[in-house]
């Protein structure tokens, strides 16, 4: 299985810095079609996870343009320009390369 | 708007069976590949099986493979995770989720609200 590791597991945040947070998979994430199958998904609490980044890089629509994701072959970034209090949560990074489909253990982020 | 309401959660004896269904509205399920998805107490999301948007592929997680079979009716737009044999570790919030791709895996960008199993005697 790709063993997805993400770092930290937690983060505190005041509002309107920047913050980021690293996944590692064990294997590399891409595609024969070009494409890294790396997504990116917050859950905030009491509700399912929403996807912010899909495929290393596009934001999901309605996804503010804060959350950018980047990376490449293993390692892979989610950043946040300006963090604010609605981003409050836990944030998954899933590879969608290779079943079965694993997503990485979380990073929660709380508001200073 | 665009919703799935997932419906059949309960509590369940070890060995038992439950089926879940989820409900798909406001888009055309059959363009759709479909995930179930669980997440236990405390855990992190995992993902449990995919199906394409005709049926013709399925895919599962080891843990569940061979008890869990997902199934799609696109004439009733309703999704289904028949569970079989069921274990204390089966034990969590069942999620559907919609694919962004007809027949592969994308990524996961409509979820519903969840089932919750329990497994327990």
């Amino acid at each position: 299985d790709f063993v997805m590791t993400q770092t930290p597991l937690s983060l505190t945040v005041t509002p309107g810095e920047p913050a980021s947070i690293s996944c590692r998979s064990s294997q590399s994430l891409l595609h024969s079609n070009g494409e890294h199958y790396l997504d990116w998904y917050l859950q905030k609490p009491g509700q399912p996870p929403q996807v912010l980044i899909y495929l290393t890089s596009n934001r999901a629509s309605g996804v503010p343009d804060r959350f950018s994701g980047s990376g490449s072959g293993t390692d892979f970034t989610l950043k946040i320009s300006r963090v604010e209090a609605e981003d409050v949560g836990v944030y998954y990074c899933k590879q969608s390369l290779h079943v079965p489909l694993t997503f990485g253990g979380g990073t929660k982020v709380e508001i200073k | 708007q665009v919703q799935l309401v997932e419906s059949g959660g309960g509590v369940v004896q070890p060995g038992g069976s439950l089926r879940l269904s989820c409900a798909a509205s406001g888009f055309t399920l059959s363009s759709s590949a479909m995930h179930w998805v669980r997440q236990a107490p405390g855990k992190g999301p995992q993902w449990v099986a995919f199906i394409g948007y005709d049926g013709r592929n399925e895919y599962y997680a080891d843990s569940v493979r061979g008890r869990f079979t997902i199934s799609r009716d696109n004439t009733q737009n309703t999704l289904y995770l028949q569970m079989n044999a069921l274990r204390g570790d089966d034990t969590a919030l069942y999620y559907c989720a919609k694919d962004f791709s007809s027949d592969w895996f994308e990524y996961m960008d409509v979820w519903g609200k969840g089932a919750t199993v329990i497994v327990s005697s």
